[in-house]
Parts: C-alpha cells; sequence; structure tokens
C-alpha cells in the first residue's frame, strides 16, 4: 500500500518567505506527527494530531510556525518569514493510536537563503 | 522525563564482523523503545520496537537488540556486518499516552570491505 508521501521534496526560498509544507498520512491512520531534523538540533518532535482533538503544539520552535490537518487526513506544516535557522529537514509520520509504530514520509529538505 | 543516549556518534566495522551499537534509556514508565535507521538522503525506517513482551526483540536485516531493565540499556546488535547497513542509527523513545517519539543523536554505521 502507498506510504506517507511529503512535498515537495526540496524547497529553496529566501529569508522572510513563508513556506507550506504538505504530508500525505497513510490511509486510516489518525495520528499524524511532524518532526524536524537539522544538523544543530538532531531529530526533533514539533506538532501532533490525533483524530479531532486539539494539536499538541508542545514542540513548534516560535509562533511563526504552525499546522492545520483538514478531515483527518491531510496537512500542512506553515513557516512564516522563515529564517536561516529553520534550514532542516522536515519528516512527517504517521500511526494508529496506541500502536506504537510511525511510519514516515521522505521528509521535505527546506533551505532558506 | 523520558530520553536516549546514544554512547557513539561513529562506529566503524569491517564487513562480515560484529556489530554494536550502544543505547542507555531513561524513563519513569516502563518504556516503548525503537531502533530507526537512515539511509543516505532516505527516509526513517523502523528496524525494531521493545514494548515490554520478551526482552530480546529481533528486527528486520538481521539486527536484534536487548532489553536490560538493570543496566537501562537497549543496544542494537548484528552478527555479521554487510555493507549495505551502512547507515545512520536512532535510538527513540516514545512517550506514553501521545506516542511522540524522542529520538538519540545518532550512530552512524561505517562498514569497510
Amino acid at each position: 500500500g502507498a506510504g506517507v508521501s511529503q512535498s515537495p521534496s526540496n524547497k529553496v526560498t529566501e529569508k522572510g518567505k513563508d513556506v507550506e509544507l504538505r504530508c500525505d498520512p497513510i490511509s486510516g491512520h489518525t495520528a499524524l506527527y511532524w518532526y524536524r531534523q537539522s544538523l544543530g538540533q538532531g531529530l526533533e518532535f514539533l506538532i501532533y494530531f490525533q483524530g479531532n482533538s486539539a494539536p499538541d503544539k508542545s514542540g513548534l520552535p516560535s509562533d511563526r510556525f504552525s499546522a492545520e490537518r483538514t478531515g483527518g487526513s491531510v496537512s500542512t506544516l506553515t513557516i512564516q518569514r522563515t529564517q536561516q535557522e529553520d534550514s532542516a529537514v522536515y519528516l512527517c509520520a504517521s500511526s494508529y493510536p496506541g500502536a506504537g509504530t510511525q511510519y514516515f514520509g521522505p521528509g521535505t529538505r527546506l533551505t532558506v537563503l | 522525563a523520558q530520553s536516549v543516549t546514544q554512547l557513539d556518534s561513529h562506529v566503524s566495522v569491517s564487513e562480515g564482523t560484529p556489530v554494536l551499537l550502544r543505547c542507555n534509556y531513561s524513563s519513569s514508565y516502563s518504556p516503548s523503545l525503537f531502533w530507526y535507521v537512515q539511509h543516505p538522503n532516505k527516509g526513517l525506517q523502523l528496524l525494531l520496537k521493545y514494548t515490554s513482551a520478551a526482552t530480546l526483540v529481533k528486527g528486520i536485516n538481521g539486527f536484534e537488540a536487548e532489553f536490560k531493565k538493570s543496566e537501562t540499556s537497549f543496544h542494537l546488535t548484528k552478527p555479521s556486518a554487510h555493507m549495505s547497513d551502512a547507515a545512520e542509527y536512532f535510538c527513540v523513545v516514545s512517550e506514553p499516552n501521545t506516542d511522540k517519539l524522542i529520538f538519540g543523536t545518532g550512530t552512524r554505521l561505517q562498514v569497510f570491505p
């Protein structure tokens, strides 16, 4: 079956611009997670959606970061007024809640010039 | 709070020799522990997971890990390294209830012919 997909695979933007990153989870997975992988910080949790519950935003590094999940499926991570320190690979994962195993997408590599 | 510590940032082995990647964990609960692998420019792939059943966990590609509560360790081993094992390996613990993943800093495995 289809895995987690993310788009775009690469994004280069200028400092100060807004970007949107998209994640399509595995069909039927109600839990969706965003993580960030950067050289300085390693892999870190950003935000978690579970069904129709309010998202857990505790990992978002600043108020320039936001995410939404429409219809319990596709999710969009938005970064406003990008900064160079936002350069990283943004990873999305999905799972059945309580199953423990998260399946990761290939990531979006964001470069802020 | 949950955390994992990967004791080696780099490990180098010769093809055909054993692999040992070390991980210690800290957890207030009975932890769920994972090893993920990331090949260059690829997404994260689950190798194996421990969820309080058998303490010796077998994963894909001949890898296994042993949960040792007395040592708070979850080391990853393989009897005989293959060139295709060269990758970054992450030891991971999940938070109870949310399943948010907390990653170690990673161990880069090099395999020499």
